[in-house]
């Protein structure tokens, strides 16, 4: 057990709807990180909060937003879903009160599927 | 634009038949590399990390490998249960984010 809890496993839903992916890093990590994972294009990063604010971004889609509240739980929404965003998407966290420390410890992930 | 090429893309071998992944990388600076091991429908989980060419990482029946281009993973004697996708990651000194190779699907038979 990674110590980095993910909900919900599945989520079924359709397109143009709005959907939220929560998680909640291991006690101590201040950094939350998400990732997109698909069969043809592998771990892609999106996102990077440290202590609540916005650190990095990657390859992030406009309909796509991220938060980290005071208590460093994160959320992921996913807006205007299209078939393409169906994925399973990773949240992890690292490194203690770190910014940068890369050893990162990975939720089970979300699968999402859209119809 | 930084690249991460795993090879081969899927391998199966007996049990006790050893061994290597590679991992290939193009990156503006290289931070770290690091290798990780990813079970079905689990989130990938951390081995190893190394920093410079020439260091060596062990674990079992693991081993990591860097040079200035690539890393290998070998396998020793491997068993059933190290059947799983073995992830490949660089972390380059500017962006610092982690990019990850597609990854190699490993299936040791009995």
């Amino acid at each position: 057990d990674s110590g980095v809890t993910q909900t919900p496993k599945h989520l079924i839903t359709a397109t143009g709807q709005r959907v939220t992916l929560r998680c909640s890093p291991r006690s101590g990590d201040l950094s939350v990180y998400w990732y997109q994972q698909s069969l043809d294009q592998g771990l892609q990063f999106l996102i990077q909060y440290y202590n609540g604010e916005e650190r990095a971004k990657g390859n992030i889609l406009e309909r796509f937003s991220a938060q980290q509240f005071p208590d460093l739980h994160s959320e992921l929404n996913l807006s205007s879903l299209e078939l393409g965003d169906s994925a399973l998407y990773f949240c992890a966290s690292s490194g203690g009160e770190s910014p940068t420390n890369e050893k990162l410890f990975f939720g089970s992930g979300t699968q999402l599927s859209v119809l | 634009e930084d690249q991460v090429t795993q090879s081969p893309e899927a391998l199966r071998l007996q049990e006790g038949e050893s061994s290597s992944l590679n991992c290939s990388y193009t990156v503006s600076g290289l931070r770290g590399l690091f290798w990780y091991r990813q079970d079905p429908g689990k989130g990938p989980e951390f081995l190893f990390t190394l920093y410079s060419a020439g260091e060596e990482k062990e674990k079992e029946r693991l081993k990591a490998t860097l040079t200035k281009k690539e890393s290998f993973l070998h396998i020793t004697a491997p068993k059933p249960e190290d059947s799983a996708t073995y992830l490949c990651a660089v972390q380059t000194t500017g962006f610092q984010k982690l990019v990850f190779g597609t990854g190699t699907r490993l299936l040791v038979s009995p």
